[in-house]
């Protein structure tokens, strides 16, 4: 098992690009999410889903989309990338314990 | 407001001086604690789930513990590959999958 996967592991962008950060699991997980991690700030919910066709917002969902067209992936949009969002990105999936299992991360400059 | 607070932010040992990493919680209905290791530039790693007061898990030099208010993560006999940032979250009675999750110690085991 692969685990979580995600692509890139390095990305930079100007402002105003947009781009998709890539998720997948191979868990067979209902529960997918993305956070973002910055200095002093902790681990913050962008969105999540919990199941194929369902998503929902998070803590910070602003300047994000994301979509579920299967179990396996989750990937986060960017559709005009900002200074503010420069950040490391962590996607988790979680079965029906709770416990969720992250990704090695993508991590976003934009300048 | 559910929260987690974890102390300290920081703390350096010795090799071999054991210490505790403390994470105080009000979380409304508890439905789990998780503790997680994160190394630099990776993504957050599972340790243990506590579900009730008075639950204890081990694994190699570390312990966790739970009470109604906090949870204590014990660390035995340190070494420096024990050097990491361990995070605390837990889960509300509202959603177990949605973690609220505390800012991390920052641990240093000195050889």
């Amino acid at each position: 098992n692969a685990g979580v996967t995600q692509t890139p592991k390095f990305q930079v962008l100007k402002t105003g690009q947009s781009m998709t950060l890539q998720c997948a699991q191979d868990m067979n997980h209902e529960y997918m999410s993305w956070y973002r991690q910055d200095p002093g700030m902790g681990l913050r919910l962008i969105h999540y889903s919990v199941g194929a066709g369902i998503t929902d917002q998070g803590e910070v969902p602003n300047g994000y989309n994301v979509s579920r067209s299967t179990t396996e992936d989750f990937p986060l949009r960017l559709l005009s990338a900002a200074p503010s969002q420069t950040s490391v990105y962590f996607c988790a999936s979680s079965g029906t314990g709770g416990t969720q299992y992250f990704g090695p991360g993508t991590r976003l400059l934009v300048l | 407001e559910d929260q987690v607070t974890q102390s300290p932010e920081a703390l350096r040992l010795q090799e071999g001086e054991s210490s505790s990493l403390n994470c105080s919680y009000t979380v409304s209905g508890l439905r789990g604690l998780f503790w997680y290791r994160q190394d630099p530039g990776k993504g957050p790693e599972f340790l243990f789930t506590l579900y009730s007061a008075g639950e204890e898990k081990e694994k190699e030099r570390l312990k966790a513990t739970l009470t109604k208010k906090e949870s204590f993560l014990h660390i035995t006999a340190p070494k420096p590959e024990d050097s990491a940032t361990y995070l605390c979250a837990g889960a509300n009675a509202g959603n177990n999958r949605k973690l609220i999750w505390g800012l991390g110690t920052s641990l240093a085991v000195n050889p």
